[in-house]
């Protein structure tokens, strides 16, 4: 089945702003919603984003989302070590009627 | 807090059903308006939804699976349970059961097990 396409990698050095793309088509991005989870080496993805831009609570502001047309994109500004992960993306599809998710963006810091 | 985690067995034999359990806790599955459901993710790819089954008993499958796949809730116990029939390498993967928020529709999910590595071999 088709995914979210997202580049395989990003970097990034301490304290620099790095984005992630995320693009998708009008049954999914184009007119839903995008969500973006955080996935630490070796454990569960954690909610970062939902409904675009939106963060739960205990997420630090220097995680934003935002989205244009059938594209969104996850920014973390003062980039720490510790944000050192995969980056999925995620959109509710029409032609699955349920979530679609992105590969995933593996983000080294350097 | 809700907390949800995984159990059953790791090793599933070729066309044999894979079945696991996701116990919740700190939370009610039958008080509670939240969505239940299993996420998957082959080794070193991305996510694939399974489904998902709302406390009323609705559920909700992948289209690419729903001819293998059950969902279905004990309330008595708190759990909720994933069936997968016959599998075959490809359904080898780290299963993970999450829970979202009723207001989501199941499009966000902001409570993850830690996932149980399921290897299909015989």
């Amino acid at each position: 089945q088709s995914v979210l396409t997202q580049p395989p990698s990003a970097s990034g050095t301490p304290g620099q702003r790095v984005t992630i793309s995320c693009s998708g088509s009008s049954s999914n991005i184009g007119s839903k919603t995008v969500n973006w989870y955080q996935q630490l080496p070796g454990t569960a993805p954690k909610l970062l984003i939902y409904s675009n831009n939106q963060r739960p609570s205990g997420v630090p502001d220097r995680f934003s989302g935002s989205k244009s047309g059938t594209s969104a994109s996850l920014a973390i500004s003062g980039l720490q070590s510790d944000d050192e992960a995969e980056y999925y993306c995620g959109a509710w599809d029409d032609s699955l009627n349920g979530p679609l998710f992105g590969g995933g963006t593996k983000l080294t810091v350097l | 807090q809700l907390q949800v985690q995984e159990s059953g067995p790791r090793l599933v034999r070729p066309s044999e059903t894979l079945s696991l359990t996701c116990t919740v806790t700190g939370a009610s599955i039958r008080r509670s308006t939240n969505y239940w459901g299993w996420i998957r993710q082959s080794p070193g790819k991305g996510l694939e939804w399974i489904g998902s089954i709302y406390y009323l008993g609705s559920t909700y499958y992948n289209p690419s699976l729903k001819s293998r796949v059950t969902i279905s809730v004990e309330t008595s116990k708190n759990q909720f349970s994933l069936r997968l029939s016959s599998v075959s390498a490809a359904d080898t993967a780290v299963y993970y059961c999450a829970s979202a928020p009723g207001y989501s529709g199941y499009d966000w999910w902001d409570s993850w097990g830690q996932g149980t590595l399921v290897t299909v071999s015989s």
